[in-house]
């Protein structure tokens, strides 16, 4: 059974500084790696995704890196601002199976 | 391009009632996922739908159940409602279903059962 964990599971930090999330899962044959972030209350929005064939993807101040042998997914936020405030969310997807495993989530808090 | 619409946003229901929530995927995609979302037990996925298919379905009891019509919109109903079912329900769509495309989510249908 696929297990997704993040660490840590709340982080604050000061406006400005670089900073990295992490999501560890425990069944590498996964299809692909999905970052989120959810505001309180609300959906999930995607960040970035990263296919079992990447090492890493990147978006403006995000960037996402994949080691799938060590089953590990890392998330760089670079100048955090109070708007980066939110859970961050990794999800797995496993090959054949459409099933989706969620991690536990990081709140991050981005103090100005 | 509009993106993924949830119907209702908030329901409050009473024990052993039943509830059907509703999805709306992005224009052109085919996958619906559904989701219970509760802060003792995280994200957990309940079923997929593609094509009006249900092709894979998570460890939720059958009072939940799920389907997908033509244009792909998709309902979830979950039948003799416990206290324990109170939650927030997201939907994703993708085009071909999450193992292949990005997933991208609707704001949530809060469940309370009173």
């Amino acid at each position: 059974k696929q297990e997704v964990t993040q660490i840590p599971a709340a982080l604050s930090v000061p406006e400005g500084e670089n900073l990295v999330l992490n999501c560890s899962f425990t069944d590498s044959a996964i299809y692909n790696l999905q970052w989120f972030r959810q505001d309180p209350g609300k959906g999930l929005t995607s960040l970035l995704l990263i296919q079992s064939s990447q090492r890493e993807q990147t978006s403006g101040r995000l960037n996402a890196s994949l080691d799938k042998s060590s089953g590990r997914s890392t998330l760089y936020i670079a100048a955090s601002q109070p708007g980066d405030s939110a859970t961050y969310l990794c999800a797995v997807t496993v090959g054949g199976y459409q099933k989706v495993t969620f991690g536990t989530g990081t709140k991050l808090q981005v103090i100005p | 391009k509009a993106g993924v619409t949830q119907t209702p946003r908030y329901l409050i229901k009473t024990r052993g009632q039943q509830v059907t929530l509703s999805c709306s995927p992005i224009s052109g995609h085919r996958s619906v996922s559904w989701y219970q979302q509760t802060p003792g037990q995280g994200l957990q996925f309940l079923f997929e739908y593609f094509s009006e298919t249900q092709r894979n379905k998570g460890n939720f009891p059958g009072r939940f159940s799920g389907r997908q019509f033509s244009n792909s919109r998709s309902e979830m109903n979950v039948s003799t409602l416990e206290l324990g079912d109170s939650a927030l329900y997201l939907c994703a769509s993708s085009l071909l279903g999450q193992q292949n495309t990005e997933a991208f989510f609707g704001q949530g249908t809060r469940l309370t059962v009173v």
